[in-house]
């Protein structure tokens, strides 16, 4: 069965810590996507990556930064968190880049 | 105006009952529309895509699209308490290469 596995449920940071979110994909999939989702916002595109070493950037993505060093492995970096950056963070996979298939169960994320 | 916008519900209709949920875009030149259904504390899951104007059944589920009216919905048959979850309607634009998600769109089915 399909399978992406985000390292963290939830995740409690301070203001101006650098924040790694990590992502595992077990489907060989090319793409791979990372989201956030806030009430009444739904589902905004931060950064996806279309192969090893490449990135794109979505909707939104200021504050963050991206690393695909392994096929299965997307990771999101939030360089000096911020409160702003309080949300639910969602990684996906998809054999086609649009639009994400398959999630991962997401981090919530708390700046204080 | 929003570039895909849902009703945020709640909806709410009986158990057996049809639901019908509603999504509008912007973008004129939009090329592929997708329903996803999200439980609450769960991650969404693709349930319908459709690309072309009509109707495209899967079970229970019927999207419809209607590309002059700027319009696509999703109908739930003989909707059953399981199918409470908040859906998730997204708009692929003019190009095909940037996916917009609506805010969603609860829905509760009554036993």
């Amino acid at each position: 069965d399909v399978k992406v596995t985000q390292s963290s449920r939830y995740l409690v940071k301070r203001t101006g810590e650098k924040v790694f979110l990590e992502c595992v994909q077990d489907m060989d999939h090319e793409n791979m996507f990372w989201y956030r989702q806030d009430p009444g916002l739904g589902l905004r595109l931060i950064y996806f990556s279309y192969d090893v070493k490449m990135k794109e950037k979505g909707d939104i993505p200021e504050g963050y930064s991206v690393s695909r060093e392994k096929k299965e492995r997307f990771s999101l970096i939030l360089e000096s968190a911020s409160t702003n950056q309080t949300s639910m963070y969602l990684c996906a996979s998809s054999l086609t880049t649009r639009p994400a298939q398959h999630f991962g169960d997401g981090t919530r994320l708390s700046i204080l | 105006q929003k570039e895909v916008e849902q009703n945020s519900g709640p909806l709410s209709v009986p158990e057996g009952a049809i639901a019908s949920l509603n999504c509008t875009y912007s973008d004129r030149g939009s090329q592929s529309f997708f329903w996803y259904r999200q439980y609450s504390g769960k991650s969404p899951e693709l349930i319908m895509f459709i690309y072309s104007n009509g109707d495209k059944e899967d079970g229970r589920f019927t999207a419809q699209l209607n590309k002059a009216s700027q319009y696509v919905s999703l109908l739930i048959r003989d909707s059953q308490p399981s199918d409470s979850a908040t859906y998730l309607c997204a708009v692929t634009n003019t190009g095909g290469f940037k996916t917009i998600f609506g805010a969603g769109t609860r829905l509760f089915v009554k036993a």
